[in-house]
């Protein structure tokens, strides 16, 4: 079976500190795939990445890296210099081929000024 | 990216009531939509999943009966939620993937709040 862990449940830093949500999974699949979304209060969900288990290169997309490791099963998403806007609830996700999306529990994280 | 609709976004209702909530995908042919259910501070939770013109597949533990899901087109699936009672008051997501792309892409809705008094 498949499962998501996402070990911090809420996470509170100072505006413009570094901030890293852990997200470590299980699968039996060789082939997956791993997300993270964020869910500002507003509730939709805001797709951020996804990538698959072939590609353990780290990413970077402006202020957000990942840090994907296979060795450890973790797909860890850090934000750099954080905002207010930054503050939302992220769910990192995995799925396999012919797998029903599996998500975390989430971790709420509070950018306060 | 692909675009996927909810409507409506929130929905207030009395106790006993049926409530539709539509799920729309506006730039692609959906074969495979998906309907969660997240309470609060919860994470989602898969409900049931539709391919078009096929009856649904539920998770354990969700009542068919109670939640009825037609996928009736390409573009279309609704979720109604059956003499809806306070405990059925959630936030309900759809989600939205093509031909042999749900495992590894799904688009999601905004979702829908339903509030039952």
């Amino acid at each position: 079976a498949q499962k998501v862990t996402q070990a911090q449940t809420e996470i509170s830093v100072v505006e413009k500190e570094d901030v890293t949500l852990d997200c470590v999974y299980e699968t039996r699949d060789t082939t997956y795939y791993l997300f993270w979304y964020k869910q500002p209060p507003s509730g939709e969900l805001v797709f951020l990445i996804r990538r698959n288990s072939f590609d353990e290169q780290n990413e970077i997309s402006g202020r957000y890296s990942w840090n994907f490791q296979k060795s450890t099963s973790s797909f860890n998403f850090t934000i750099t210099a954080s905002q207010v806007v930054d503050s939302a609830v992220y769910f990192c996700a995995l799925t396999g081929y012919g797998q029903n999306f599996v998500f975390g529990p989430g971790t709420r994280l509070s950018v306060l000024p | 990216g692909a675009v996927v609709s909810q409507h409506p976004s929130r929905v207030i209702c009395k106790s006993g009531t049926s409530v539709k909530i539509e799920c729309r995908s506006l730039d692609f042919q959906a074969t495979t939509m998906f309907w969660y259910r997240q309470f609060p501070k919860k994470s989602l939770m898969l409900m049931a999943t539709s391919n078009e013109g096929s009856k649904a597949t539920y998770e354990q533990g969700v009542e068919k009966d109670k939640f009825l899901i037609n996928h009736a087109s390409l573009t279309l699936s609704t979720l109604t939620v059956t003499s809806a009672h306070p405990e059925d008051s959630s936030f309900y997501i759809c989600s939205a993937a093509g031909r042999g792309d749900s495992y590894n892409e799904q688009f999601f809705g905004p979702g829908t709040r339903l509030t039952v008094l």
